[in-house]
């Protein structure tokens, strides 16, 4: 089962802040937060991970509480392509393990 | 560099028909992974190789074989299709030991049992 919990769907302007909010409050010390996002029907493409600093890259930040237990995907300047699903994934593994659990995501909407 | 790519795009089968789904990387990644989506869902993992000979489970293995004879190809065998396997495959892979953090996804294979 995911071990995160994401809102269903969010709508946001264009040109405005999109914040994508994700629960994993069963997160464990050595476990990243990855955001991944699916446009229509494409393969998911990587967005942005992180440990436990607040991390930012040309496509979004990600802010991860202290405790660890929720995070917030940050589109700086949503457009009508970002329209999308994304998904907040802890990403469980080691060397030999590594794999990804998704859950349902959160579907953006990006209007006008 | 062409990524990852999956033939067929799209495939329509009988109820106890078998195939097969390719995926193949030129991106020299060790680790490969099949997931399966159904409509309205996120993807689900089906199995899953850290290298060539090695193969796992992942969630949902039941009715799909893999083998990975080379670093490139990952294989998924659909031996007796049944409707509850209609759904979009897709393959992807990553590196993990170059600290690379993202798996990169093939553009899916849409499969219908009927």
């Amino acid at each position: 089962d995911a071990k995160t919990t994401q809102p269903p769907s969010m709508d946001c302007a264009e040109g405005r802040a999109a914040n994508l909010p994700c629960n994993h409050s069963t997160i464990s010390g050595n476990e990243y937060v990855y955001w991944y996002r699916q446009i229509h029907s494409q393969g998911p493409q990587y967005i942005i991970h992180g440990l436990k600093n607040n991390e930012t890259n040309e496509m979004a930040s990600l802010i991860i509480t202290e405790d660890r237990k929720s995070s917030t995907l940050i589109l700086p300047h949503a457009t009508l392509r970002d329209t999308a699903v994304y998904y907040c994934i802890v990403r469980v593994g080691s060397y030999n393990t590594d794999k990804l659990i998704f859950g349902t995501g959160t579907r953006l909407q990006v209007f006008p | 560099n062409a990524g990852v790519t999956q033939t067929p795009k799209f495939r329509i089968l009988k109820i106890g028909q078998s195939m097969t789904l390719q995926c193949t990387q030129d991106m020299n990644h060790n680790y490969m992974y099949w997931y399966r989506q159904d409509p309205g869902m996120g993807l689900k993992l089906i199995y899953y190789s850290v290298g060539a000979g090695i193969t796992d489970k992942g969630e949902v293995p039941n009715g799909y074989n893999v083998s990975r004879s080379t670093t490139e190809d990952f294989p998924l065998r659909l031996e007796l299709a049944a409707p509850s396997q209609t759904s979009v495959y897709f393959c992807a892979s990553s590196h993990y030991a170059r600290g690379e953090p993202e798996q990169y996804f093939g553009p899916g294979t849409r499969l219908t049992v009927t």
